[in-house]
């Protein structure tokens, strides 16, 4: 059974200091997605990344995210400043073809900003 | 106004009850998803689905395209069916890529 990693699964930074996580996305798939779930709401899209570059993202994705694959495995999100507001799950997800394909994510970070 | 809306928010019911969640949306998609949250917080997914019916296990999935409308039902519900089930459609792309957008969830719990 194909599976997304992510890693860590747990993350505790202090404000202001940058993390970086890590996804390893099926490795046949084409699309990758971050979202993020402030603990008690709805899952939030993020970003989308296709073709090694960023298809979409949303107005939470501002100037202190970004994403890469460095390696062509790996599909990061550094989050450069961290806020206090930042702390949420975050889930990676990947896609071999957009629309009519299942979508595999990832058992998510748990980041939490102090 | 929600892209996708979910009911009931919570439910509750008793071991072996048929269980019925729904899901409505307003946008053009090319695809909807359940998924099934646990509270360890890891997303599952269930089906993915553009038209008709597909069916695993004590799971059922319905999609009715015209009205913009899907059911989740689960049959001879159990304990360990209790977890958060959350609605996904696929958005048609703008650009390159779609999306996924999230409905707020069922939080179902069984009781024994």
């Amino acid at each position: 059974e194909p599976e997304v990693t992510q890693t860590p699964s747990h993350q505790v930074t202090q404000m202001g200091q940058e993390v970086i996580l890590r996804c390893v996305p099926i490795s046949n798939h084409l699309y990758f997605y971050w979202y993020r779930q402030i603990l008690g709401q709805k899952v939030e899209f993020l970003v989308s990344f296709y073709n090694n570059e960023i298809s979409e993202k949303s107005e939470i994705f501002d100037d202190q995210f970004s994403v890469e694959r460095p390696d062509g495995s790996n599909f990061t999100l550094k989050i450069r400043s961290t806020k206090l507001e930042d702390s949420a799950m975050y889930f990676c997800a990947s896609l071999w073809d957009v629309g009519g394909t299942e979508a595999f994510f990832g058992q998510g970070t748990r980041l939490t900003v102090v | 106004k929600n892209e996708v809306e979910q009911s009931p928010q919570n439910l509750t019911a008793q071991e072996g009850e048929f269980i019925t969640i729904n899901c409505s949306y307003s946008v053009g998609i090319s695809a909807l998803h359940w998924l099934q949250q646990h509270p360890g917080g890891g997303i599952v997914s269930l089906f993915m689905l553009s038209s008709g019916k597909k069916k695993h296990g004590r799971l059922i999935a319905t999609i009715n395209i015209q009205e913009k409308h899907s059911s989740l039902h689960i049959t001879a519900s159990h304990p360990r069916d209790s977890a958060v089930y959350i609605c996904a459609v696929f958005t048609v792309g703008r650009g390159s890529q779609g999306n996924l957008i999230f409905g707020k969830g069922t939080k179902l719990s069984v009781k024994p």
